[in-house]
C-alpha cells in the first residue's frame, strides 16, 4: 500500500532559524500537496506542486517536488512564532485514495 | 473561516453507543472527505462522496457509515463505539475531488467514556 513519510517528526528552533520537512513516497507522484495544522486547529491548504523538480514560494516559504516525483520539501526561511504547527503533505494515489503524511511539528522557540 | 460547517463541535458519549456527524460543505463543492485524527494514528483518510455518490474508501471500519445528500451535506455514522474511537473526525471540501485542495471544518472532537 501507500507509505508516506515525513521526516522530522518533530523539530524545535529559534526564532529567526530556518526550517525543512521531507515527505517521501514508495510510489511515483502525479502531484503534491501541503497543509499546516495550527495547535488545536484544522488543516489549511498551502500548495500543490505537480510538475517534475518544481519549486513554489510563498514568502518565507518554498516547496520543491523531486525530479523523479517520489519526494518533496517544505523550508521556510527564518522562522517566526507564527510559523508553529504540524505540516503535513498529501497525496492521491490512483484509487482516489488520500493518505497523509506524518506530519512535522514545528515549535518556533522566541 | 473555511465554509465547512461541523456539528457538533464536541460529543461525549458511552461505548456500545452510536452517533452521527454532520458536515456542510463550502458552497459550490461537490465533493466531501471523512478523516479521523487522533494522537497515534494521525490523519487517516475515512472516505469521500462526490455529488451524493461514493468516490473513495479508505481505513473506514465496517461499523462506520457515511452519505451524502441532495442537498451535499453529508452525514457520518459511527455505531458500536469503542474507546479507540475517541478521535477528532474533520470533514473536507473540494470543488470536484481528486487533486484539488481541500478546505477543512474545525472537527467533531468525539469522546467515548
Amino acid at each position: 500500500g501507500q507509505q508516506v513519510m515525513q521526516i522530522p517528526q518533530y523539530q524545535h528552533v529559534q526564532e529567526g532559524e530556518d526550517f525543512t520537512t521531507y515527505c517521501n513516497s514508495s510510489t511515483t507522484l502525479s502531484n503534491i500537496q501541503w497543509y499546516k495544522q495550527r495547535p488545536g486547529g484544522h488543516p489549511v491548504f498551502l500548495i500543490q506542486l505537480v510538475k517534475s523538480g518544481e519549486v513554489k514560494k510563498q514568502k518565507r516559504l518554498t516547496f520543491q517536488f523531486g525530479e523523479a516525483k517520489k519526494n518533496s520539501s517544505l523550508h521556510i526561511t527564518a522562522t517566526q512564532t507564527t510559523d508553529v504547527g504540524t505540516y503535513f503533505c498529501a497525496l492521491t494515489n490512483t484509487g482516489n485514495q488520500f493518505y497523509f503524511g506524518t506530519g512535522t511539528s514545528l515549535t518556533v522557540i522566541p | 473561516d473555511s465554509g465547512v460547517t461541523q456539528t457538533p463541535k464536541h460529543l461525549i458519549t458511552a461505548t456500545g453507543q452510536r452517533v452521527t456527524l454532520r458536515c456542510s460543505p463550502r458552497s459550490g463543492d461537490l465533493s466531501v472527505y471523512w478523516y479521523q485524527q487522533s494522537l497515534d494514528q494521525g490523519l487517516q483518510f475515512l472516505i469521500q462522496y462526490y455529488n451524493g455518490e461514493e468516490r473513495a474508501k479508505g481505513n473506514i471500519l465496517e461499523r462506520f457509515s457515511a452519505q451524502q445528500f441532495p442537498d451535499l451535506h453529508s452525514e457520518l455514522n459511527l455505531s458500536s463505539l469503542e474507546l479507540g474511537d475517541s478521535a477528532l473526525y474533520f470533514c473536507a471540501s473540494s470543488r470536484q475531488g481528486g487533486d484539488q485542495p481541500q478546505h477543512f471544518g474545525d472537527g467533531t472532537r468525539l469522546s467515548i467514556l
